[in-house]
């Protein structure tokens, strides 16, 4: 099937710990994005990328880094977890023009203990 | 700065028309996409406007007035597995930002 998939679905941990979520898509896109949601459903942009390169830093704590080996993978680490990071997040990819409309992936639902 | 508005929430009765308006202020305008969000599940793309006037998709249309920062999206013969939140977006700036509004919860009842 043609997607973006992203695990894990569900990612329970506690306080301090390093997880990392993997997202991968087969739509043959040049761009990918991580976005947040949070409790109160609002989707926030966290980071984009273009063919590898960063495009987009939103003000993101350095905790949080992007790393993409190639244009169909867009991984997103966390270091040190807090309370605070208990939320949704989305990957999604789109072909790059203004008029092309992103494809989000299921979302990985992350509570910090 | 940029600000998406929407209403919270609407309720509708099935078989109604429902409009959800958005308005927007931003830094820049590529264009403004509607997304359709269930609970639980991710967004999925509904509707992109991005020259004024009325865009129609079967039983969804989409409306937009760029000088007036303003947009809408209509819902025709509703049906009950539109129960879902409806989150207006910008093309904003550079990079393909796209910004999102809180969305619009719509509850449609028998």
């Amino acid at each position: 099937d043609t997607a973006v998939s992203q695990t894990p679905k569900y990612l329970v941990t506690q306080m301090g710990n390093d997880k990392s979520i993997k997202c991968e898509q087969n739509l043959g896109h040049d761009t990918m994005y991580w976005y947040k949601q949070d409790s109160k459903k609002f989707l926030k942009i966290m980071f984009s990328y273009n063919n590898k390169e960063l495009i987009i830093n939103e003000t993101v704590p350095n905790r949080f880094s992007p790393k993409s080996p190639d244009k169909a993978h867009l991984n997103l680490h966390i270091n040190s977890l807090e309370l605070g990071d208990s939320a949704v997040y989305f990957c999604a990819s789109s072909q790059g023009g203004n008029n092309s409309p992103l494809h989000f992936g299921n979302g990985t639902r992350l509570t910090v203990t | 700065g940029q600000n998406i508005d929407q209403p919270t929430e609407m309720t509708a009765t099935e078989g109604a028309i429902v409009q959800i308006n958005c308005t927007y202020q931003t830094s820049g305008f590529n264009g403004l996409f509607w997304y359709q969000q269930h609970a639980g599940e991710a967004p999925t793309f509904l509707s992109y406007n991005v020259l004024d006037g009325l865009e129609e998709k079967g039983r969804f249309s989409s409306f937009l007035s760029r000088s007036k920062g303003y947009s809408y999206l209509l819902l025709k013969e509703l049906q009950m597995k539109d129960s879902a939140s409806y989150l207006c977006a910008v093309f904003s700036g550079g990079y393909n930002k796209l910004i999102f509004g809180a969305g619009t919860r719509l509850a449609v009842h028998p």
